[in-house]
């Protein structure tokens, strides 16, 4: 089965703070992703790579930035940690397979922003 | 147009009772479609992939219509653990292999005995 792991369940920060989420899959996909979802809002992709040292732009990028060094390995950043980023972020990784590939995610963080 | 939309329900259904959910999506060239079911505050898990007119297991059929660009997930003989949120999820681009996929915002289904 695949497994990615986010690197915590629940987060409290403050506002300003640099917040750094991590996720790890043990796949070896090519493509990550991370999302974040609100109620009524549903899934919104902040980033995703589809290579090591890659990264596009999803929906939402502002305020947000990423990180893959690795091809098991894919970051997130909250630049300077706001109070409308109190959310859940989900990681989720793909193969680069034939035709498209379903997303498999992680357990989720759930971040909030004091 | 929204890229995929989903009735958001909910749906509220006695135990024993078939259900079907329809999704419709904007993208006419997508060619493989998924349903994910999430649970309440637990992340989203694959639950059928549909890549030809249909696909089952089960008691789930899943349907694909592409003259009409729209999926149904159908349930039969609901159990109480089926109570959910069904998200419907298409490809952005056809075959691309960068992987993003749109997720509707889901129908929730609670299924009571």
């Amino acid at each position: 089965d695949v497994k990615v792991t986010q690197s915590s369940r629940y987060l409290v920060k403050r506002t300003g703070e640099k917040v750094f989420l991590e996720c790890v899959q043990d796949m070896d996909h090519e493509n990550m992703f991370w999302y974040r979802q609100d109620p009524g809002l549903g899934l919104r992709l902040i980033y995703f790579s589809y290579d090591v040292k890659m990264k596009e732009k999803g929906d939402i990028p502002e305020g947000y930035s990423v990180s893959r060094e690795k091809k098991e390995r894919f970051s997130l950043i909250l630049e300077s940690a706001s109070t409308n980023q109190t959310s859940m972020y989900l990681c989720a990784s793909s193969s680069r397979g034939l035709g498209n590939q379903p997303q498999h995610f992680g357990d989720g963080t759930r971040l909030s922003i004091l | 147009r929204k890229e995929v939309e989903q009735d958001p329900g909910p749906f509220n259904v006695p135990e024993g009772a078939t259900v079907a959910f329809n999704c419709t999506y904007s993208n006419s060239a997508s060619q493989s479609f998924f349903w994910y079911r999430q649970d309440c505050r637990k992340e989203p898990k694959l639950l059928m992939s549909v890549y030809s007119s249909g696909n089952e297991d089960g008691r789930f059929t899943a349907q694909l219509n592409r003259a009409s660009q729209y999926i149904s997930l159908l349930i039969r003989d609901s159990k109480l653990s089926d109570s959910a949120t069904y998200l419907c999820v298409v490809p952005l681009d056809r075959g691309s292999t960068l992987g993003r996929l749109y997720f509707g915002r889901g129908t929730q289904l609670t299924v009571w005995p």
